[in-house]
């Protein structure tokens, strides 16, 4: 079975400053997807980014990018220019290929605290 | 554009009530969907997803049942629920067929006394 692992509990970054948020996955096939949500207070899970595992190419969506090590099983969230409005909670998810129905598998979380 | 809709956002019950939460999508037809439950704020566990009408699949044994009476709507139930169904469910949907990502609701509070 596919785990994902977020080693970091909690993280925090003063404002402007990078973060990086740690995840690992276990798998066995070559085919799949990966995410990072973001779970702010409200508690509704907004998607940050996605990594199709066939692109060696990190994706990156504005201040938002991945660092994907598909031989090490690694694929961390780099967030720059942290502003006050990204304290959250940041989940990674392993989505398997094939004819998985699109079933996401969630890592714990790590609370992300922004200073001012 | 698409949009997904729970209700309701806060529900708290006694034990041995019945349940029933529901979630619509708007914007899209035959999508994939989804029910997870969130307890203490930490990981989601999905429960059922259905690829179509009238097709579940349990993802865990548990005292919830989920129906999808509608190709949008999609429903979580109980006949007598426990303390231990308290939580926070979420719903969501992806696109059919070669959709992965999933998009999520604003979620339902379930406080069971």
């Amino acid at each position: 079975a596919q785990t994902v692992t977020q080693s970091q509990p909690e993280m925090s970054v003063q404002e402007a400053e990078t973060v990086t948020l740690s995840c690992t996955y276990d798998t066995s096939e070559s085919d799949y997807y990966l995410f990072w949500y973001k779970q702010p207070p409200s508690r509704q899970m907004i998607l940050v980014i996605r990594q199709e595992a066939y692109k060696q190419q990190n994706a990156t969506e504005n201040r938002f990018s991945v660092n994907f090590q598909k031989a090490a099983k690694s694929f961390s969230l780099k967030i720059s220019d942290s502003q006050l409005g990204d304290a959250a909670m940041y989940f990674c998810a392993y989505n398997a290929g094939g004819t998985s129905y699109g079933k996401l598998t969630f890592g714990q979380g790590t609370i992300l605290t922004v200073h001012p | 554009s698409q949009t997904i809709h729970q209700w309701p956002a806060t529900l708290v019950q006694p034990v041995g009530s019945p349940l029933s939460l529901e979630c619509t999508v708007e914007g899209t037809s035959n999508p994939n969907l989804y029910w997870y439950r969130q307890a203490a704020g930490r990981g989601l566990q999905l429960l059922f997803y259905s690829v179509g009408i009238g097709q579940i699949s349990s993802e865990v044994p548990q005292n919830l049942s989920a129906s999808r009476p509608q190709d949008r709507q999609f429903i979580l139930s109980s006949k007598k629920l426990l303390l231990s169904d308290s939580g926070f469910y979420l719903c969501a949907w992806s696109p059919g067929v070669a959709g992965r990502t999933q998009y999520f609701g604003p979620g339902t509070r379930l406080l069971v006394l």
